[in-house]
């Protein structure tokens, strides 16, 4: 299956601060989307993207659709303490409907 | 609205035995996919179903199989149960195949 790399894997912030993460993949995908998942939940869809370059955003929550295509980014602006969770990307390649979800970046933030 | 609901929401069962779980997606979508997902992974890809065919298959063995039914509710049967089998299972819903999708809580299968 296709590999989707998600760095960094854990991150432990300070409250206010902003926070970066990223996921890359040696495939092209056609559809990009980020996710969060708290202990015990289902992830909940935070932001869809579907073309290269695309800037989208969501409260305080920016995501991009890398140019190559192969990867994208999320920014997490000022963050608060409800931040805290698992954060996913997934992705959809041009040959298929299947999504293909990375590795997670697990985010603590600290009062 | 009411969102994506499976049920049940935990289950216990025993090696060998078979389990079916269940899943209702949102109002008016039409494809319902089916994730596993381990501690500490992210979901991997078992099943898609698009008006009551399936449209994909990820790499699970055949102990594993699904359906959906003309509402569009689906259920995940896994046959054999193996200790490895234990994992959240959740199912995700779409308007349509290949867009943005949307899951439910889950359910927690242990298998003893």
């Amino acid at each position: 299956g296709q590999q989707l790399n998600q760095s960094p894997q854990s991150m432990f912030i300070q409250e206010g601060e902003d926070v970066s993460m990223n996921c890359t993949s040696s495939s092209i995908f056609n559809t990009w989307l980020w996710y969060k998942q708290e202990p015990g939940e289902g992830p909940v869809l935070l932001i869809a993207l579907y073309k290269a370059g695309e800037l989208t955003s969501n409260g305080r929550l920016t995501a991009q659709f890398g140019i190559t295509r192969k990867d994208s980014f999320l920014n997490i602006s000022a963050s608060i303490p409800s931040d805290v969770g698992i954060y996913f990307c997934a992705g959809q390649l041009n040959t298929g409907n299947q999504f293909y979800f990375g590795t997670g970046t697990s985010l603590t933030v600290i009062p | 609205d009411a969102g994506v609901t499976q049920s049940p929401t935990h289950l216990i069962k025993t090696r060998g035995q078979q389990v079916t779980l269940r899943c209702s997606p949102i109002s008016g979508h039409k494809s319902v996919s089916w994730y596993q997902q381990v501690l500490g992974q992210g979901p991997q890809f078992i099943f898609q179903y698009y008006e009551k065919e399936e449209r994909g298959r990820g790499n699970f063995p055949d102990r594993f199989s699904a359906r959906q039914f003309p509402n569009y509710s689906s259920e995940l049967n896994v046959n054999a149960l193996l200790l490895g089998d234990s994992a959240l299972y959740l199912c995700a819903s779409s308007e349509y195949p290949g867009l943005k999708q949307y899951f439910g809580p889950g359910t927690r299968l242990t298998v003893t």
